[in-house]
């Protein structure tokens, strides 16, 4: 079936060095794909949608793009900051019901000074 | 815009218990998700209902009830509650037909089962 997979567990960076979270996905369709992220504490809130059209979207100094060759939508940031710190979830729709989000396991980004 | 509502914020019942959470959508947001978070990480689907009918279960406990009414907010009914419930129970909220794009999650409620 149709899922999201995040190998990274738990990452744990220096800050200034860059950031790559894997997200990968099976799909029976080329759906949208999501990064939400979600500090100590909050809620999760959007980060990152991926775009129809192979543009790039960046948020906060993040960027991710869609590969549908290896059906990958890594999250990548030149250098890590402190505030950086919090969990990040891959996240894709339904393919029978957009209005219905699954989550990978979720990575937990720590960085450390 | 006070944003999405979620009450309580945190709330202790003793096994074989009851509860009852409480989510109040965005204005106008028809679409409302539920979802579990257990050991800080997973991101469970529990259950969506748009326009006041349930749509989509995921992994909804059956001795969980959920129901979205005439003002859009939606209230979990849980009962003979076993420590595995104890987690946090987040809703988010949409306009119908935008998905996972304009999700506004709640600051969710924290169940603890002992």
């Amino acid at each position: 079936g149709d899922s999201v997979t995040q190998t990274e567990g738990l990452v744990t960076l220096t800050e200034g060095l860059p950031v790559m979270l894997n997200c990968t996905y099976q799909s029976t369709y080329s759906p949208f794909l999501f990064w939400y992220v979600q500090h100590l504490n909050e809620a999760p809130k959007l980060l990152l949608k991926s775009f129809t059209d192979n543009k790039r979207p960046e948020h906060q100094g993040f960027h991710a793009t869609l590969h549908k060759s290896s059906s990958s939508f890594h999250l990548q940031k030149s250098s890590a900051q402190l505030s950086d710190s919090a969990l990040y979830y891959c996240a894709f729709p339904l393919m029978s019901n957009y209005n219905v989000l699954y989550f990978g396991s979720g990575t937990k980004l720590t960085v450390e000074p | 815009d006070s944003g999405v509502v979620q009450s309580p914020r945190h709330i202790i019942k003793e096994k074989g218990g009851r509860s009852v959470l409480t989510c109040i959508p965005i204005s106008g947001h028809s679409n409302v998700v539920w979802y579990q978070q257990t050991l800080g990480k997973e991101l469970k689907f529990l259950i969506q209902h748009y326009e006041k009918v349930e749509r989509d279960k995921g992994f909804l406990p059956s001795r969980f009830s959920v129901q979205q009414f005439d003002d859009y907010h939606s209230e979990m009914n849980m009962s003979a509650l076993e420590l595995e419930d104890s987690a946090m129970y987040f809703c988010a909220s949409s306009l119908p037909g935008q998905g996972g794009s304009d999700y506004t999650f709640g600051s969710g409620t924290r169940l603890l089962v002992i």
